[in-house]
């Protein structure tokens, strides 16, 4: 067990629906990042905040939108939704005190668009 | 740009060594990371090295490193079928991790 909860494991939706992904990250971690896991893209980095605030982006399309809230957890906002979206959506967050930079990961979930 | 790339595919018998190769592109990356992706759950840090050695040893993991080539090797000995997975190299960009594709090992009897 990781201590990374992301909810809800498995979503099925229709195209043009919007849905929420929450993560709650390690007790204590400030950093959250989330990431998409598609067969035929790899895991592809999306949106990484710390303590509040956005501090990095990687190709998150605009239809997506994140944040963080003061208790730390995280919503993935993902809107006008394409069969290209279904994808496992991983959420992972790290510490301050972790020099290495590991993170710690989530069992994400899978969001299936039909 | 920010391109890890690593091999899809590799099968091995069991109780052969596993070498999965992985090329990654920011020389400045600091670590670089193995993690392991067992069917249905998230990603799990299997190892990880700085970038001012050159080999690290951990039980049946050996992670070579070659900074000129911008290569990582990860090499598992003696594998079990519990090994088999996605393995996925990483290097530290900044604060986020980039990842490569994935290299599935599947390990048969």
């Amino acid at each position: 067990d990781s201590g990374v909860t992301q909810t809800p494991k498995h979503l099925i939706t229709a195209t043009g629906q919007r849905v929420t992904l929450r993560c709650s990250p390690r007790s204590g971690d400030l950093s959250v990042y989330w990431y998409q896991q598609s067969l035929d893209q790899g895991l592809q980095f999306l949106i990484q905040y710390y303590n509040g605030e956005e501090r990095a982006k990687g190709n998150i399309l605009e239809r997506f939108s994140a944040q963080q809230f003061p208790d730390l957890h995280s919503e993935l906002n993902l809107s006008s939704l394409e069969l290209g979206d279904s994808a496992l959506y991983f959420c992972a967050s790290s510490g301050e005190l972790s020099n290495t930079g590991e993170l710690f990961f989530g069992e994400g979930s899978r969001l299936t668009v039909l | 740009g920010e391109d890890v790339e690593q091999s899809l595919f590799l099968s091995v018998r069991e109780g052969d060594s596993s070498v999965i190769n992985c090329t990654y592109t920011d020389s400045s990356s600091t670590y670089l990371y193995w993690y392991k992706q067992e069917p249905g759950a998230g990603l799990q840090l299997l190892t990880y090295i700085f970038s001012n050695m050159d080999m690290k040893q951990d039980q049946r993991l050996t992670v070579l490193l070659n900074k000129k080539d911008k290569h990582l090797s990860l090499r598992i000995a003696d594998t079990q079928t519990g090994d088999s997975a996605i393995y996925f190299c990483a290097e530290r960009n900044t604060d986020k991790l980039i990842f490569g594709t994935g290299t599935r090992l599947q390990v048969f009897p």
